[in-house]
């Protein structure tokens, strides 16, 4: 079965650190890959997304990602973050073979300390 | 535009009840999605639609039913309520092409709150 994995599962960072969030999903064809991020009682929103092209993205909010065919990964990544990056960040796989399904993995909390 | 909303927003469900989770969205969107998430969970999608008329079983179908009758509305029904389906409820809508790939990402509604008892 197809899978999505976010090796990171609760992150804790202070503000102006860096960020990675890993990302793996377990199939090797063609797919489409996102993440989004759901606020403190909001609902879940897009970051960013990979269809094609350059495999380096950007998003809003500063962040950008990285999609490594050969690893399977889709790392997301922010150089400095902020106390309102406070967020739980899901990663989610579309695999073309699969009529716009997607698969999301289990999500990493961040929490950023002022 | 109001995107995709979600009624209603919390729900008490004894055992044994039924209920159904309404879903709207405005956008014309060819593809909708139910998904639960459980604490700590990633999202798992229970059904799907690709068009008016058409739904498929997703990852966790068991214990629900969905229709399809117009492209706005995409409802998700909950037979015999067990407390194993405690969990948020998201519903979503996406654009596909002919091919069935996202053109688009998915938009979420804000989520239905049910606890079962």
């Amino acid at each position: 079965a197809q899978s999505v994995s976010q090796h990171n599962h609760h992150v804790i960072l202070s503000e102006a650190a860096s960020l990675e969030l890993g990302c793996n999903y377990s199939y090797g064809g063609t797919v489409n890959l996102f993440w989004y991020v759901q606020y403190p009682g909001q609902h879940l929103q897009l970051l960013l997304k990979y269809f094609s092209g350059d495999p380096l993205v950007k998003g809003i909010k500063g962040f950008e990602a990285e999609f490594i065919k050969s690893k399977f990964s889709f790392n997301l990544r922010k150089p400095s973050v902020q106390w309102s990056d406070t967020a739980e960040y899901f990663c989610a796989v579309t695999y073309n073979t699969n009529a716009g399904k997607s698969t999301f993995g289990d999500g990493t909390t961040l929490t950023v300390k002022p | 535009n109001a995107g995709v909303t979600q009624t209603p927003k919390f729900r008490i469900l004894k055992i044994g009840q039924s209920m159904t989770l309404q879903c709207t969205q405005d956008m014309n969107h060819n593809y909708m999605y139910w998904y639960r998430q459980d604490p700590g969970m990633g999202l798992k999608l229970i059904y799907y639609s690709v068009g008016a008329g058409i739904t498929d079983k997703g990852e966790v179908p068991n214990g629900y039913n969905v229709s399809r009758s117009t492209t706005e509305d995409f409802p998700l029904r909950l037979e015999l309520a067990a407390p194993s389906q405690t969990s948020v409820y998201f519903c979503a809508s996406s654009y596909s092409d002919i091919a069935g790939r996202l053109t688009d990402t998915q938009y979420f509604g804000p989520g239905t709150r049910l606890t079962v008892l």
